[in-house]
């Protein structure tokens, strides 16, 4: 079975500066997707950016970044020029293309503060 | 394009009730997801549906159900509440095969 693991309960950052949260997966399949989620205190969940596994290439999305590495089964978020806005629960998920639909796995969650 | 609506918002019941929540998916989606978030558990999957039919289903007592319409609209049903049902419960969308959008979520007391 799949399983998401962030190691990082809690994490801080001054505004502006720039933050790295850690995601680490399990999974035998070869291709996959896997996820970054914000939730923020209004409890919506936010799709940050996404990543194929099939894609050597890191996805980017503005002030955010992965550092996606398949062999190691690690999927980190990095967050540039930090906010206060970006004040929220990071959450990282996978997902099975194979037989499992629209089911995504979810990690713990990282909650992260930015601090003006 | 209006995003993913749930209704109602917050919910307030007593055990042994029973309660429907509801989802509407983003237009042209047909897949919907349903999660429940809780402190201890985090978010955990309990269904998928795709076209009407369930396609996945998580590891949650038969209490928990749900059905999709033709209009892609999801219901989901708890039925006997336990306190251990107090939660949030989050929808989500998608097109087949892409990333799901989430909807605001109810936020289910059982007393």
């Amino acid at each position: 079975a799949q399983t998401v693991t962030q190691s990082q309960p809690e994490m801080s950052v001054q505004e502006a500066e720039t933050v790295t949260l850690s995601c680490t997966y399990d999974t035998s399949e070869n291709n996959y997707y896997l996820f970054w989620y914000k939730q923020p205190p209004s409890r919506q969940m936010i799709l940050v950016i996404r990543q194929e596994a099939y894609k050597q290439q890191n996805a980017t999305e503005n002030r955010f970044s992965v550092n996606f590495q398949k062999a190691a089964k690690s999927f980190s978020l990095k967050i540039s020029d930090s906010q206060l806005g970006d004040t929220a629960m990071y959450f990282c998920a996978f997902r099975s293309p194979y037989n499992q639909g629209g089911k995504l796995i979810f990690g713990q969650g990282t909650e992260l503060s930015v601090k003006p | 394009k209006a995003g993913v609506t749930q209704t109602p918002r917050y919910l307030i019941k007593t055990r042994g009730q029973q309660v429907t929540l509801s989802c509407s998916p983003i237009s042209g989606h047909r897949s919907v997801s349903w999660y429940q978030q809780t402190p201890g558990q985090g978010l955990q999957f309990l269904f998928e549906y795709f076209s009407e039919t369930q396609r996945n289903k998580g590891n949650f007592p038969g209490r928990f159900s749900g059905r999709q319409f033709s209009n892609s609209r999801s219901e989901m049903n708890v039925s006997t509440l336990e306190l251990g049902d107090s939660a949030l419960y989050l929808c989500a969308s998608s097109l087949e095969g892409a990333e799901q959008y989430f909807g605001p979520g109810t936020r289910l007391t059982v007393t």
